[in-house]
């Protein structure tokens, strides 16, 4: 079974605006940990931001926000004022297992931000 | 700061060759891992080493095998290339805990033809 569900192969926003990218996960572990990476086309891995299973508040680093809501097991990523170089993959991962072993990704959202 | 390197960086086989990709990382992480990237598939797990010395399967383990027998070093093996084995392969390192990010090196990309 999928452990990390990413529903949108691809997406469109137009310069400027917010977009979400939505990320379902599936574990039976109490803690774990949420992880979002983007992929430019020139191919590396770029992690953008992180959240615990623990943790209170939702995410945030600079334009990046994680939209965390336990019970419904979304992880979602909202972008805020998409700029060109925002177009790209972007991988939602989970983080679990006794010794934080696991690490899984999803099978990605296509970006495409227009001017 | 090297982080995680990955050679070769390109590597062209023909189907029954065997080659290793090596990764080096500097950052004494204890977990390692390998990854292929396939078009629409994300990132599947192939192996995962969580010390030196010890590695364990992933996803999709098959066709592959690994050593860790430096902290520093991950290799994995294809001991004879399937053209279905034609992917970009990842290579990770991370700190041991729920909180710890993947550090990925560039990646490799190997045609089996």
């Amino acid at each position: 079974a999928q452990k990390i569900t990413q529903t949108q192969p691809g997406m469109f926003v137009q310069e400027k605006e917010a977009v979400t990218l939505d990320c379902t996960y599936d574990t039976s572990d109490p803690s774990y940990g949420l992880f979002w990476y983007k992929q430019p086309s020139s191919g590396e891995m770029i992690f953008l931001i992180y959240q615990g299973s623990y943790d209170q508040q939702n995410a945030t680093e600079g334009r990046y926000s994680l939209n965390f809501q336990k019970a419904r097991k979304s992880a979602n990523l909202v972008i805020s004022a998409s700029q060109l170089g925002d177009s790209a993959m972007y991988f939602c991962a989970m983080r679990e297992g006794s010794y934080g072993q696991n690490f899984v990704f999803g099978p990605g959202t296509r970006l495409s931000v227009l001017p | 700061n090297a982080g995680v390197t990955q050679t070769p960086k390109f590597r062209v086989l023909k189907t029954g060759q065997s080659m290793t990709l090596l990764c080096a990382q500097d950052m004494n992480h204890e977990y390692m891992y390998w990854y292929r990237q396939d078009p629409g598939m994300g990132l599947r797990l192939i192996h995962y080493s969580v010390g030196e010395g010890t590695t364990a399967k992933g996803e999709v383990p098959d066709g592959y095998n690994v050593s860790r027998l430096k902290k520093q070093n991950f290799l994995l093996g294809l001991e004879s290339a399937a053209p279905s084995q034609t992917s970009v392969y990842f290579c990770a390192s991370s700190w041991g805990a729920l909180t710890g990010e993947l550090f990925f090196g560039e990646g490799s990309r190997l045609t089996v033809l």
